[in-house]
């Protein structure tokens, strides 16, 4: 069964640092999201692609959040400096383009900062 | 924007009862609900949705009702395992996939 991927599992980074996160989507499916999971709640969306395009990013905190998706497959989403409140779960999900909605989740990077 | 509230936040019982996880959502806009099953350390997993012109689903013993007058929705888990033990999340969409979660709920079966 196709999964999505996520690397790296864990990070532990001291603050002020850069840090970034990689997603490879299930084959085939145009949309990619980034959602940020603060323990204890549910996840939260930080930037929506369509193929190589930024269709949603209005949560992502752009002073210091980035993300990319240069050939419309896999993402990378980087912070820079990372700060203490970013400790958290970042899922990546992917769908299929079109009236498809079901997203499918990545098992997360697990992000410290210290 | 939409604003999806859940309830409860943690719910406990006996391996073969029933649980029932309810949320409610704000925007009339939204139009698909789907549910996810989060076990620890893993990322959410698509168990069942359900979509505005349809009142109820059930898929072996999970089921999900939708009353969209009131604005809410429900997950029924019956005959539950142990195995049924994680995080459940609800979520309204509106638009173009514009996913808004619940708080979830953490659901623990006791054998």
């Amino acid at each position: 069964e196709a999964e999505v991927a996520q690397s790296p599992r864990y990070k532990i980074t001291e603050k002020s640092q850069a840090v970034a996160f990689w997603c490879d989507p299930i084959s085939g499916h145009a949309t990619l999201y980034w959602y940020r999971q603060i323990l204890g709640q549910g996840p939260e969306l930080l930037v929506q692609f369509q193929d190589e395009s930024v269709v949603d990013d209005s949560q992502l905190p752009k002073d210091r959040f980035s993300a990319e998706r240069l050939k419309g497959v896999d993402s990378t989403l980087k912070i820079q400096p990372a700060e203490l409140g970013d400790s958290a779960m970042y899922l990546c999900a992917s769908s299929l383009e079109g009236t498809t909605y079901e997203q499918y989740f990545g098992p997360g990077t697990r992000l410290t900062v210290t | 924007g939409e604003n999806v509230e859940q309830h409860p936040s943690t719910l406990s019982v006996q391996e073969g009862d029933s649980a029932v996880i309810k949320c409610t959502y704000s925007d009339s806009a939204s139009n698909y609900f789907p549910w996810y099953k989060q076990e620890l350390g893993k990322g959410p997993q698509l168990i069942i949705d359900i979509r505005s012109n349809v009142g109820e689903k059930k898929d072996q013993r999970i089921a999900v009702t939708l009353n969209k007058t009131a604005k809410h929705f429900s997950l029924h888990i019956t005959e539950t395992q142990p195995e049924d033990s994680a995080v459940y999340f609800c979520a309204a969409v509106e638009g173009y996939q514009k996913v808004t979660f619940g708080t979830g709920t953490k659901l623990q079966v006791i054998p």
